[in-house]
């Protein structure tokens, strides 16, 4: 079935550090591909997505790039504040069937003052 | 508004004991969702309802029921609380022909002693 990796449990940062967090993919077809994020006591908020192979996604200062030839859908942020300190889900959606999300198991952004 | 808000906050259950989660939308979403989230595991799908018709994932058939009385509710039963259903709860919206943009509400911490 389809499956969304995410490398980093956590990653602490300092401010206006350069941030990735690499996202792994494995899927039938074309999925969609997804970044969610989700601040404390909230629930995970939709930030960009991207549909085909080269198309970068981009929301908030933060962009990814939909590699088809890597599967992978990293994030990133040149400067990062204390204020993107959040959890960060890469997802994907079906071909198949519209409205299902896998979504992988979350990266814990902390950004240090 | 695009606040999904979700009942109780917090829940303890027994062993054993029903378990009765309440989810409501002012968007007009047709589409209802729910997921479990434990720790250092990704949000899982559990099912959802596109207008009246319940979808359920085929390994949580039997463990989770849902009803959906009018277009603004959504709930999640449990029949008879095991340890493994503590876990945060998250319900989700979305139209129909959005069905990856979902919003989520801040979710249930169920607790199951």
């Amino acid at each position: 079935g389809d499956s969304v990796t995410q490398t980093e449990g956590q990653v602490a940062l300092s401010e206006e550090d350069f941030l990735t967090i690499h996202c792994n993919y494995s899927a039938s077809g074309y999925p969609a591909l997804f970044w969610y994020v989700q601040y404390p006591g909230e629930g995970p908020q939709f930030l960009f997505r991207a549909s085909r192979d080269k198309e970068k996604g981009s929301s908030r200062g933060f962009e990814a790039t939909y590699d088809k030839g890597t599967t992978s859908f990293h994030l990133r942020k040149a400067s990062v504040q204390e204020s993107d300190s959040a959890v960060y889900y890469c997802a994907l959606g079906a071909t198949q069937v519209v409205g299902q999300l896998t979504f992988g198991r979350g990266t814990r952004l902390q950004v240090y003052a | 508004d695009t606040t999904v808000k979700q009942n109780p906050r917090y829940k303890l259950a027994r062993v054993g004991k029903p378990v009765n989660l309440i989810c409501s939308q002012t968007m007009n979403h047709d589409t209802m969702y729910w997921y479990q989230k434990k720790p250092n595991q990704a949000p899982k799908l559990l099912l959802f309802y596109y207008d009246k018709i319940l979808n359920r994932e085929a390994d949580t058939f039997e463990k989770f029921q849902s009803s959906r009385p009018n277009n603004s509710f959504c709930s999640l039963y449990i029949g008879s609380a095991g340890l493994e259903y503590s876990a945060m709860y998250l319900c989700a919206s979305s139209p129909w022909d959005r069905g990856r943009e979902q919003y989520f509400g801040p979710g249930t911490r169920l607790t199951v002693l």
